[in-house]
């Protein structure tokens, strides 16, 4: 069965502290790798999908890149605003759905 | 992109009643789930809505208790019947945008319910 597993469940940084998070996954055939940004009582908001390993892509703070069995979102020199639960997923099964992993919580304090 | 909306926003309501959800896009999609955030956990997949069909629902979840419907490309419901507090979640619906073999999957902001 695919799985995701992300890693620290919890992280608090000192503003400019950069750090990674961690999302590894066992899936037969890679179709992407999704991550998301979500702030308490909100929907996830879309950042990136990967879907090679090598492949890395920017957003702001935040880098992301995938290797065949991991991928790590970076996040350098965060403010206080970058602070929410980060979502890595992967598509479930053959169709385009996504299996969620439980996330990381990310707090950054001035 | 697309800009989703869900209604209610927030809602509580009493044991053995229902509610309906619904999630407005404001553009066509083919492809429209429903997930489930239970508090404190992460998102778990409630059903695929299926225009103009009946919706693919996954393990645990069956269709009286969560009956779904996708009268067009743009708009579905999703209903949570005589509720138990167990029930109380976030409801999310989601849409999907591909091109070719890459593709974005965007969520709504979520329907809080609140089972008393």
């Amino acid at each position: 069965e695919d799985q995701v597993t992300q890693s620290p469940e919890a992280l608090r940084l000192q503003e400019g502290e950069s750090s990674s998070l961690n999302c590894s996954y066992t899936v037969s055939g890679l179709r992407g790798l999704f991550w998301y940004r979500q702030d308490p009582g909100k929907g996830p908001e879309f950042l990136f999908t990967l879907y090679s390993a090598g492949e890395e892509k920017e957003k702001e703070r935040l880098k992301a890149t995938l290797t065949k069995k991991e991928s790590f979102l970076h996040i350098t020199a965060p403010k206080p605003e970058d602070s929410a639960t980060y979502l890595c997923a992967v598509p479930a099964n053959s169709g385009y759905a996504l299996n969620f992993g439980k996330g990381t919580s990310l707090l950054v304090t001035p | 992109s697309a800009v989703i909306s869900q209604k209610p926003s927030r809602d509580i309501c009493q044991r053995g009643t229902s509610l309906t959800i619904q999630c407005q896009v404001d553009s066509q999609v083919t492809m429209m789930f429903w997930y489930r955030q239970q508090p404190g956990q992460s998102l778990t997949l409630i059903a695929t809505a299926n225009q103009g069909s009946e919706a693919t629902y996954e393990s645990g979840f069956v269709i009286d208790k969560f009956p779904i419907s996708r009268p067009n490309l743009t708009f579905s419901t999703l209903t949570v019947s005589n509720m138990s507090p167990e029930d109380s979640s976030i409801y999310l619906c989601s849409v999907v945008f591909s091109a070719g073999e890459s593709y974005e999957q965007y969520f709504g902001p979520g329907t809080r319910l609140t089972v008393t």
